[in-house]
């Protein structure tokens, strides 16, 4: 069964320095990885997906993420922050819903990134 | 702007009522989600329906009932609730139905439910 794990519980950094959130992910088989994020009283948005191809995603917001699949990882980056990126990120994996076959997400807990001016 | 629309945003409602939870999306997409999430926490999945089909129930108590009207839309209706069923309820739909793997989800604002 896939599954996720994002290492950091809460990121705190300062305005304009670089910030990673860590991921990992647990499957057999291949899978297809997204990071989201959910500023407060909002749905979650889609800040990037890995489906297959370039290792390296672009995201929106200056984000990217990369995928490496010897580590199983999906670390998500961005070289400057800002006040605004202050929200919950959390990293998922696509996985199939026996036994139709079917996609279902599945999360990981989620990172509460906070930037202090 | 979310192109997946949920209304209200704010419920309260006792243990004893029935209410009813709206979704829209006009993307075209054929797959739609509801998903519960509870105070720092990832969303939990509740109901999918693939085609304007419920094709998963995760076990949810029969006090939630989803219905799919039509393809755009997406209701839950509640009734006789507990206070622990206080959550945000988050509408989703992606482009595919379930068996189109890769495709993301494009999720609303959500519903703030308090059960008193």
């Amino acid at each position: 069964a896939q599954s996720v794990t994002q290492l950091d519980s809460q990121v705190p950094v300062f305005e304009e320095a670089p910030v990673e959130l860590r991921c990992n992910y647990s499957s057999s088989v291949s899978v297809y990885l997204f990071w989201y994020v959910q500023y407060p009283n909002q749905g979650l948005q889609l800040l990037l997906k890995y489906l297959s191809g370039s290792t390296l995603v672009k995201g929106i917001n200056g984000f990217e993420a990369e995928f490496n699949k010897s580590q199983t990882s999906f670390h998500l980056r961005k070289p400057s922050v800002h006040i605004s990126d202050t929200a919950e990120y959390f990293c998922a994996v696509s996985a199939i819903y026996s036994p139709q076959g079917a996609q279902k997400l599945v999360f990981g807990q989620g990172t509460r990134l906070t930037i202090n001016p | 702007d979310t192109e997946v629309t949920q209304t209200p945003k704010h419920l309260v409602m006792g243990m004893t009522n029935k209410k009813s939870l709206k979704c829209e999306q006009h993307m075209g997409h054929r797959a739609m989600y509801w998903y519960k999430q509870k105070a720092k926490k990832p969303p939990e999945l509740m109901f999918v329906y693939s085609y304007e089909k419920l094709s998963i129930n995760e076990s949810v108590p029969s006090r939630f009932s989803p219905e799919c009207p039509n393809s755009s839309l997406l209701n839950l209706h509640l009734h006789a609730l507990q206070p622990e069923d206080s959550a945000l309820y988050l509408c989703a739909s992606s482009r595919y139905g379930l068996q189109g793997h890769g495709s993301p989800l494009h999720f609303g604002n959500g519903t703030r439910l308090t059960v008193t």
